[in-house]
Parts: structure tokens; C-alpha cells; sequence
């Protein structure tokens, strides 16, 4: 059971430079989020949606851009990465909107020199 | 002023202790309590799940909230070193936005000391 899986794991960046990060879920759930982690800031959501082909922001939106064209995948896109971007990147997905469960996937360290 | 606050450690004690982990909110419309416990290099998992006030036991997890004085707890029982790991409080007011509004803490990092 995959769970919640995230490409790639390590990425290094130029600034400037694009990229795709994806998510993809095995159990079937609505909702799924875009994340960052930085020390002292905890975790803030970047994106999230509450089904297919849905998107909305949320805490840290700019400078980054998401779709989910399929219901088990999410993906965050970087258009121009800039060094703040520098971060930890959890995806998460869960059944009930209601602050239920949610399954993180493994994270994604990038780094934007 | 962060709405959620928390000691970000390091905490370290020895095997067998009783661990004691502590938020601290202002958004008195939090009713949604959560603790995550996130290995390194992993994402977090959860563990304890908890609605309004009162407490919450898991084994050796008991989960406490106090409402009145914004403050949740996590005490683990016997720690093991595998309990080693940053644990993350978060927590939510539902007014019909979901998960989208969960505010979760910057995490205590937490050793069990063999």
C-alpha cells in the first residue's frame, strides 16, 4: 500500500529555473494539499484542492502554481524559483474535510541556489 | 504573536520517562486537536486526534486539552527510543473550510535516551 507518494525526493535549483513536483494517491481521497516546512515556521499550506480539477490557495500561495487534472495526482509547479523557495515540500491527502486524517507523503528537499 | 506556539526543544530524556509535550493557541474557535509525530526525513503521521475539551488515551499516548486556558497536551508513558522524533501540534476551527484552516505548530524535537 503506496499511500501518498511524492517525486522527486532532492532537487537542486538555479534561480530562475522551473520545475514540477508531483503527488500522486493510492486511496481514492478528495482532498489534497501542498505544504512547505521551514524551521521555527512549522508547516504552511501552499495550495490545496477539494476535488478534481479544483484548485484554491492557501497560506503561501505566490510563486507557485497547481492543477489536478486526474483525482489521485497533484501537482505543484515552480515558474521562476527563487532562493526563499529553499524548503521541505510535503503533500498530503485526506477523506473528510473536517481536520481529519491526513497522510503525508515522504517530502520533497529543495534547494534554489 | 503566532496563533499556535510550541517549545521547539530539543527534549531529551531518559528511556522510561514520562514525556511531557505542550501548545499553547490564542484562536479560542479551535475545537480540533491534533498531535503528529514526524520521523526524520519522513512526513508526519498522526497520532492522537482529539474534539473540544477532555482527554484522549492511545496506549502510551494521552492526549489533554484545556480549553479554558488554550492549552493542549501530549504525555507518552515508558518512552522508548523509538519515540524519538518532532512532534507537531496542529490544529482547526471547522466553519465549513476544512483542512485548508488547520495551523499547526513548529514541533518539539523529542530524544529517548537509551
Amino acid at each position: 500500500n503506496a499511500g501518498v507518494t511524492q517525486t522527486p525526493k532532492f532537487r537542486v535549483l538555479k534561480t530562475g529555473q522551473s520545475m514540477t513536483l508531483l503527488c500522486a494517491q493510492d486511496m481514492n481521497h478528495e482532498y489534497m494539499y501542498w505544504y512547505r516546512q521551514d524551521p521555527g515556521m512549522g508547516l504552511r499550506l501552499i495550495h490545496y484542492s477539494v476535488g478534481e480539477g479544483t484548485t484554491a490557495k492557501g497560506e503561501v500561495p505566490d510563486g507557485y502554481n497547481v492543477s489536478r487534472l486526474k483525482k489521485q495526482n497533484f501537482l505543484l509547479g515552480l515558474e521562476s524559483a527563487a532562493p526563499s523557495q529553499t524548503s521541505v515540500y510535503f503533500c498530503a491527502s485526506s477523506s473528510d474535510p473536517v481536520g481529519e486524517k491526513l497522510f503525508f507523503g515522504s517530502g520533497t528537499q529543495l534547494s534554489v541556489l | 504573536q503566532k496563533e499556535v506556539e510550541q517549545d521547539p526543544g530539543p527534549l531529551s530524556v531518559p528511556e522510561g520517562a514520562i514525556v511531557s509535550l505542550n501548545c499553547t493557541y490564542s484562536n479560542s474557535a479551535f475545537q480540533y486537536f491534533m498531535w503528529y509525530r514526524q520521523y526524520s526525513r519522513k512526513g508526519p503521521e498522526l497520532l492522537m486526534y482529539t474534539y473540544s475539551s477532555g482527554n484522549k488515551e492511545d496506549g502510551r499516548f494521552t492526549a489533554q486539552v484545556d480549553k479554558s486556558s488554550k492549552y493542549i497536551s501530549l504525555f507518552i508513558r515508558d518512552s522508548q527510543p523509538s519515540d524519538s522524533a518532532t512532534y507537531l501540534c496542529a490544529m482547526s476551527a471547522y466553519e465549513g473550510f476544512g483542512n485548508e484552516k488547520l495551523t499547526f505548530g513548529t514541533g518539539t524535537r523529542l530524544t529517548i535516551i537509551p
